[in-house]
């Protein structure tokens, strides 16, 4: 079964400061890939996906990330965070399109003045 | 705009009563999803379907049923409220063999 795993569930980071959250998955081809923001009380809103081809996907809110098939990885970055920016951020995998996504366990992002 | 409406927000309800989540989407999408989210967990899919009247388990349907009669609505059943079942509710769906799910708000549930 697929698994995704965010080994971070705190970061902390200073306004302006570069952002790098780390999502590694368990999968034996290449899922398609997402990065979803949680607002406070708000629902998810998709940051960003990869299905194939260019492994630097770029979303929106100035995040991209980018998929490394040797690492299992699909890592988030901002080169400069925003308060604005503090949110939970979750990592989501799919094994083909139209199928359930499975989740990993959310990275919580405060962002320090 | 896409649209995914949660009708409650909040409920707070009593150990044993019967819980209705309900969660309609105008986007004409064939694909529903329920998720219960709690801290460090993330999100964990209780129940899909895939078309009207089409449900299949997912990875905790456990204490919990699912409705699917028309096509822009899905129903989140628990039979019977237990305190563990306090929780945030999302549902969401998508197009089919599409990847971007479409999230509603959210049903903070707190059983007591």
């Amino acid at each position: 079964a697929q698994s995704v795993t965010q080994p971070d569930i705190h970061i902390t980071v200073s306004e302006g400061a570069s952002l790098e959250l780390r999502c590694n998955y368990s999968y034996g081809a290449t899922p398609y890939l997402f990065w979803y923001v949680q607002s406070p009380g708000q629902g998810l809103q998709l940051l960003l996906k990869y299905f194939s081809g260019d492994t630097l996907v770029q979303g929106i809110k100035g995040f991209e990330a980018e998929f490394k098939r040797s690492q299992s990885s699909f890592n988030l970055r901002k080169p400069s965070v925003h308060w604005s920016d503090a949110a939970e951020y979750f990592c989501a995998v799919d094994e083909a399109a139209g199928n359930k996504l499975t989740f990993g366990g959310g990275t919580r992002v405060l962002v320090k003045p | 705009d896409v649209k995914v409406t949660q009708s409650s927000r909040y409920l707070v309800k009593r150990t044993g009563e019967k819980v209705f989540l309900e969660c309609v989407q105008d986007m004409d999408h064939e694909n529903m999803f329920w998720y219960r989210q709690d801290p460090g967990l993330g999100l964990r899919l209780i129940y899909f379907s895939y078309d009207v009247k089409m449900k299949e388990k997912g990875d905790i349907p456990e204490g919990y049923s699912v409705s699917r009669e028309k096509k822009e609505r899905f129903s989140l059943i628990l039979e019977s409220a237990s305190t563990n079942q306090t929780s945030m509710y999302l549902c969401a769906s998508r197009a089919r063999n599409t990847g971007e799910l479409f999230f509603g708000e959210g049903s903070r549930l707190t059983v007591l």
